[in-house]
């Protein structure tokens, strides 16, 4: 089956600075690429849909100058908190979609 | 995309059946029905999915009602494995389509 990873699977870093999530297709190419972000005993929630070679859409609520994401390449899609504080600590997942959406493993943000 | 309704959580004994109820009443003609789970910290995982006929692959069986305002996934033989949240998820399979994920039934698999 398709596999998708990401990179780091975990990150603690000090409020104020930026962090950077990567998310890969392994075995398949994906024109779009979708970031959700689930905090503590609650569900999923999409931030933003990728789309390679294009903006990113994003979710409303979703502040698009903090939360940057760039998918320059089929296989590859970055998610940017910009100036993390406390409050962004999450878990971070990514899907890429062929066919279906296949997720990653997630990436668990800690902001001191 | 329609909207599913879940119970909050179930228990199940290790080795019975393990049957998850969704109903999904205003389900339209084009959508399907997708149920993915999510173990403790890791990303969730596609289960199945159907449209109107029953499915079975090799973790699961959906069975969808004539109707199709509901629908049952049923693990045969549940494991601590399974223990889990599971998802179920209505949407239609036309482009990139992207998901909406509600509150999930919390399947607890007990010794």
């Amino acid at each position: 089956g398709a596999v998708v990873s990401q990179h780091p699977s975990w990150v603690i870093c000090k409020s104020g600075t930026s962090v950077k999530i990567e998310c890969r297709s392994l075995d398949f190419q994906a024109t779009t690429m979708f970031w959700y972000r689930q905090f503590p005993k609650q569900s999923l929630m999409l931030m933003a849909t990728s789309n390679e070679g294009s903006k990113a859409t994003y979710e409303q609520g979703v502040e698009k100058d903090k939360f940057l994401i760039n998918h320059a390449s089929l296989t590859l899609s970055t998610l940017t908190v910009t100036s993390a504080h406390p409050e962004d600590s999450s878990f971070y997942i990514c899907s890429a979609w062929s066919g279906e959406q296949f997720f990653g493993p997630g990436t668990r943000l800690t902001v001191l | 995309d329609a909207k599913t309704t879940q119970p909050t959580s179930m228990d199940c004994a290790e080795g019975r059946a393990a049957n998850l109820p969704c109903n999904h009443s205003t389900i339209s003609g084009n959508e399907y029905v997708y149920w993915y789970r999510q173990i403790h910290s890791q990303g969730p995982q596609y289960i199945i999915h159907g449209l109107k006929n029953n499915e079975t692959n090799e973790m699961a069986s959906l069975i969808i009602t004539e109707d199709r305002k509901s629908s049952t996934l049923i693990l045969p033989h549940a494991t601590l494995r399974d223990t889990a949240v599971y998802y179920c998820i209505v949407t239609d399979n036309f482009g990139n389509e992207k998901l909406t994920f509600g509150t999930g039934t919390r399947l607890t698999i007990i010794p």
